[in-house]
């Protein structure tokens, strides 16, 4: 199946420090990736939508200006917590979409941030 | 709205039996698709199966298989002959802007 990379795996920052995550796709092109968020023993919770080249669509409550997403490319997106604090530590999941494979959605591995 | 339910917050079952795991969905939506996704303690979401919902036909991968009920708006999975792999959360989800239940967590009894 497809690869979406994600990086970095784990990262642990100081509260009021800003932190970007990226997720690739390695052997196809996503116009279409997902961010999600993920507590500890709960389901995943859509965060936003990101089409290449155009603005993400945020999902109801979710911050635009405290998560930034970019999708520069067709096989890059990213995700950056600004002004991170404590209550945004938690488990952040990308995917991206093939349009080939039937709206499959392939998942990135994950990135556990911790927030000092 | 969409809305996805698994009302099964954790199941077992013995090596090498069968289960069958439970989601109901809701959509205005005529065609849509479906999907089962595993995440076994990596927290690696996996694919597992895929319905689409103008196919009247059950998919089917190996040993995992769906009970699509469009009328019921139902999607069960059935895993038989279950392995110890099979242990993880198993999460149900709708649509192209995926809607996830709340998951099942199943563990494979030795």
């Amino acid at each position: 199946g497809a690869v979406v990379s994600q990086h970095p795996s784990w990262v642990i920052c100081k509260s009021g420090t800003s932190v970007k995550i990226e997720c690739r796709s390695l052997d196809f092109q996503a116009t279409t990736m997902f961010w999600y968020r993920q507590f500890p023993k709960q389901s995943l919770m859509l965060m936003a939508t990101s089409n290449e080249g155009s603005k993400a669509t945020y999902e109801q409550g979710v911050e635009k200006d405290k998560f930034l997403i970019n999708h520069a490319s067709l096989t890059l997106s990213t995700l950056t917590v600004t002004s991170a604090h404590p209550e945004d530590s938690s488990f952040y999941i990308c995917s991206a979409r093939s349009q080939l494979a039937g709206n499959i959605q392939y998942f990135g591995a994950g990135t556990r941030l911790s927030v000092l | 709205a969409q809305t996805v339910t698994q009302s099964q917050p954790e199941m077992s079952v013995q090596e090498a039996e069968t289960v069958t795991l439970s989601c109901t969905y809701d959509t205005s939506e005529n065609n849509y698709y479906l999907f089962w996704y595993k995440q076994p303690p990596s927290r690696q979401m996996i694919l597992v199966i895929r319905q689409e919902a103008y196919k009247q036909q059950n998919a089917t991968e190996n040993r995992f298989s769906v009970n699509f009920q469009k009328a019921a708006k139902s999607f069960s999975l059935k895993i038989s002959d279950s392995q110890l792999g099979d242990t993880a959360m198993y999460f149900c989800a709708l649509g192209n802007q995926f809607y996830f239940g709340t998951g099942t967590s199943l563990t494979v009894i030795p």
